[in-house]
């Protein structure tokens, strides 16, 4: 069983939709967590911390539920630039690093 | 600004060659990272380095090796490549539990 795990998707809505992808995770030890973006063929980028309070940054709401150990990522009023992969990824601390380890991503595309 | 550069973008190798992928970051980041990614997959973790001088194992280490030159480059090697690694390699450092990342290097094996 992954560590983290995401469903893959895609995810096809249409321009203004509000969409919800969530991601699990089964290491109750995992003390970091973020949302990364990913276009086609592209690194990675950080897109949004995710805390047991929660995080909004404009049209993106993220959260955490550590009992449940369950993190979610709200996009409001979809834009066509949205379309990516979305990566859930949770951090464990070893050896002196924290390590990050990803879901699968999930695939969102958004059309006109 | 560069933050994490990895060369070659891309490279192909036949079956048996070897070769070194070079990563390097400017930000003063203790912790370099190189991970795969194949379709489907995710990005997995083949080495890691906690700081200079220390190197661990990832999810996928076998038929990889790895050199923490110093505090700014982080090094992957194939000895003798298969056509099991092709694959979009992404080396990383962090700060505060943040990953930053190279823009990847596409390696396919024939």
């Amino acid at each position: 069983r992954k560590e983290v795990e995401q469903d893959p998707g895609p995810f096809n809505v249409p321009e203004g939709a509000t969409v919800a992808f969530n991601c699990t995770y089964s290491n109750s030890a995992s003390q970091s967590f973020f949302w990364y973006r990913q276009d086609c063929r592209k690194e990675p980028k950080l897109l949004m911390s995710v805390y047991s309070s929660g995080n909004e940054d404009g049209r993106f709401t993220a959260q955490l539920n550590r009992a449940s150990q369950y993190i979610s990522l709200l996009i409001r009023d979809s834009k066509l630039s949205d379309s990516a992969t979305y990566l859930c990824v949770v951090t464990l601390a070893s050896g002196g690093s924290y390590i990050p380890t990803f879901g699968r991503g999930t695939s969102l595309i958004v059309h006109p | 600004n560069a933050g994490v550069t990895q060369t070659p973008k891309f490279q192909v190798l036949k079956t048996g060659q070897s070769m070194t992928l070079q990563c390097a970051q400017d930000m003063n980041h203790n912790s370099m990272y190189w991970y795969r990614q194949d379709p489907g997959m995710g990005l997995r973790l083949i080495y890691y380095s906690a700081s200079e001088g220390t190197t661990d194992k990832g999810e996928v280490p076998n038929g990889y090796n790895v050199s923490r030159l110093n505090k700014r480059e982080f090094s992957l090697r194939l000895e003798s490549a298969a056509p099991s690694q092709t694959s979009v390699y992404f080396c990383a450092s962090t700060y505060n539990t943040e990953a930053f990342f190279g823009q990847g290097t596409r390696l396919t094996v024939v």
